[in-house]
C-alpha cells in the first residue's frame, strides 16, 4: 500500500489553464504539506495544513490554493498556469510535532506548463 | 534563501569508498534530519539528529551534529552503486515544516 499518493504523476498543460494536484495519505497523520522542486533540485515549502491550521508561505502567489477535503487529503489547485510554475511538487505528511519524526513523500506529480 | 546548504553539489566516488556530505544552516534548529531522493522518485527519510545529539549511526550512515558551528555531515561508509542519488539535509521550523538545503548528488561507480 501507498503510504502518500498523488495524482497524476505527470501533467502537461498550457499557459493560463487551471490544474488540480491530488494527495491522499493513509498513514493517520495529522499534517500534511505541499513542495516544489525547481529544475535545480531546491526543494521549498509551500503550504502547511493540519487540522487546525493552514501555514501559508508567503512566498507562494495567491494562484496557488491548497484545500482539504478532510485529514487524509491535501489538494493542491493553481489558476492561471504560468510557464515559471512548471516543476516537481511533491506532498508529504507527518504526524504532528514534525521536529520530533520524519515526513513521509510522495512520488511527485511533474507539471509542465508549455 | 535556502535554511540548509549541502556540500558539495555533487560527489563522484569509486564503490566501496566513503562519501561524506555537509550541510550547514543558518538560524537555531530543534532536530536535523537527512534524506535520499533517488531520480524521479520521492524523498526518504534516512536519520533524524535531535539538536542535543552530536553523533548517530544507522546501518552505514553516520551522522554528526555541531550546534555552535550549525553544521552537520553525512558519512555514507562502503558505498555500493545503488547508494547513487540526491542526498539532502533538512531543518524544522518550530514544528511546522522542514527547510532543504540544495541537496547533494552523489555518484557511485561500479
Amino acid at each position: 500500500d501507498t503510504a502518500v499518493s498523488q495524482t497524476p504523476k505527470y501533467l502537461v498543460t498550457q499557459m493560463g489553464n487551471d490544474k488540480s494536484i491530488k494527495c491522499e495519505q493513509n498513514l493517520g497523520h495529522d499534517t500534511m504539506y505541499w513542495y516544489k522542486q525547481d529544475s535545480k533540485k531546491f526543494l521549498k515549502i509551500m503550504f502547511s495544513y493540519n487540522n487546525k491550521e493552514l501555514i501559508i508561505n508567503e512566498t507562494v502567489p495567491n494562484r496557488f490554493s491548497p484545500k482539504s477535503p478532510d485529514k487524509a487529503h491535501l489538494n493542491l489547485h493553481i489558476n492561471s498556469l504560468e510557464l515559471g510554475d512548471s516543476a516537481v511538487y511533491f506532498c508529504a505528511s507527518s504526524p504532528a510535532s514534525l521536529g520530533l519524526v520524519e515526513a513521509f513523500f510522495g512520488q511527485g506529480t511533474r507539471l509542465t506548463v508549455v | 534563501s535556502q535554511q540548509g546548504e549541502e556540500d558539495p553539489q555533487a560527489l563522484s566516488i569509486q564503490e566501496g569508498e566513503n562519501a561524506t556530505m555537509n550541510c550547514s544552516y543558518k538560524t537555531s534548529i530543534n532536530n536535523l534530519q537527512w534524506y535520499r531522493q533517488n531520480s524521479g522518485r520521492g524523498l526518504v527519510h534516512l536519520i533524524l539528529i535531535r539538536s542535543n545529539e552530536r553523533e548517530k549511526h544507522s546501518g552505514r550512515l553516520r551522522v554528526t551534529l555541531d550546534t555552535s558551528k550549525k553544521s552537520s555531515s553525512l558519512l555514507i561508509t562502503a558505498s555500493r552503486a545503488a547508494d547513487t542519488a540526491s542526498y539532502f539535509c533538512a531543518t524544522d521550523n518550530a514544528g511546522n515544516m522542514l527547510t532543504f538545503g540544495g541537496g547533494t548528488r552523489l555518484m557511485v561507480k561500479p
